[in-house]
């Protein structure tokens, strides 16, 4: 699986789109894009994944460049339960190994 | 309730007291792997399960051995436990491994101290 970079953490006011950044800039054209989160030390969990369109669902929006070598998540309107660390990951058909890497922490403020 | 089930929830044991972390999914999910959590470091794969009877290593295997006899179980084994072994642990799932159908279910954590 491609390497993944994203900031360490980021902070969104209350009410706001959140946006967060991921570089992976090594993705071959068969690896999908996945966003996970984790509140406090609960189980991760999925919110959104796609290989080269735009993808939205009930929780976020998930905006892929043209040369896939970078992704944006977007939180439309994000609250103070947004809050946690965010993780981007990319993933290959049939690969056993998975690296989440250390994600971004989001604060979101009042 | 599609759901990824592990026991213990929190375990406080001793150095080289044998102990089995166990995993089970409700969904029929081919892929199955483990995961540890350190403060300050992001999710560290163990070990991974491609299927029944097939097994591999992750990133950080020393310490551990895994068994999949069955496809709704995945126990994590650590033999002789030592206190670096003391973390957050993860169970998850997918149907399968990578492309598009590797949304991963977690399961709650189990919380290991080893004295």
């Amino acid at each position: 699986d491609a390497k993944t970079t994203q900031p360490p953490s980021m902070d969104c006011a209350e009410g706001r789109a959140a946006n967060l950044p991921c570089n992976h800039s090594t993705i071959s054209g068969n690896e999908y894009v996945y966003w996970y989160r984790q509140i406090h030390s609960q189980g991760p969990q999925y919110i959104i994944h796609g290989l080269k369109n735009n993808e939205t669902n009930e929780m976020a929006s998930l905006i892929i460049t043209e040369d896939r070598k970078s992704s944006t998540l977007i939180l439309p309107h994000a609250t103070l339960r947004d809050t946690a660390v965010y993780y981007c990951i990319v993933r290959f058909t049939n690969a056993g190994k998975s690296t989440f890497g250390d994600g971004t922490t989001l604060t979101v403020k009042p | 309730e599609a759901q990824v089930t592990q026991n213990p929830r929190y375990l406080i044991t001793v150095t080289g007291k044998k102990l089995t972390v166990t995993c089970s999914q409700n969904m029929n999910h081919e892929y199955m792997s483990w995961y540890r959590q350190d403060p300050g470091l992001g999710l560290r794969q163990i070990y991974y399960s491609m299927n029944v009877e097939v097994t591999d290593k992750g990133d950080v295997p020393e310490g551990y051995k895994v068994s999949r006899k069955e496809k709704r179980n995945f126990p994590l084994i650590l033999e002789s436990p030592s206190p670096n072994q003391t973390s957050l642990y993860f169970c998850a799932s997918s149907l399968k491994a990578g492309g598009s159908t590797d949304t991963q279910y977690f399961g709650p954590g189990t919380r290991l101290t080893v004295l």
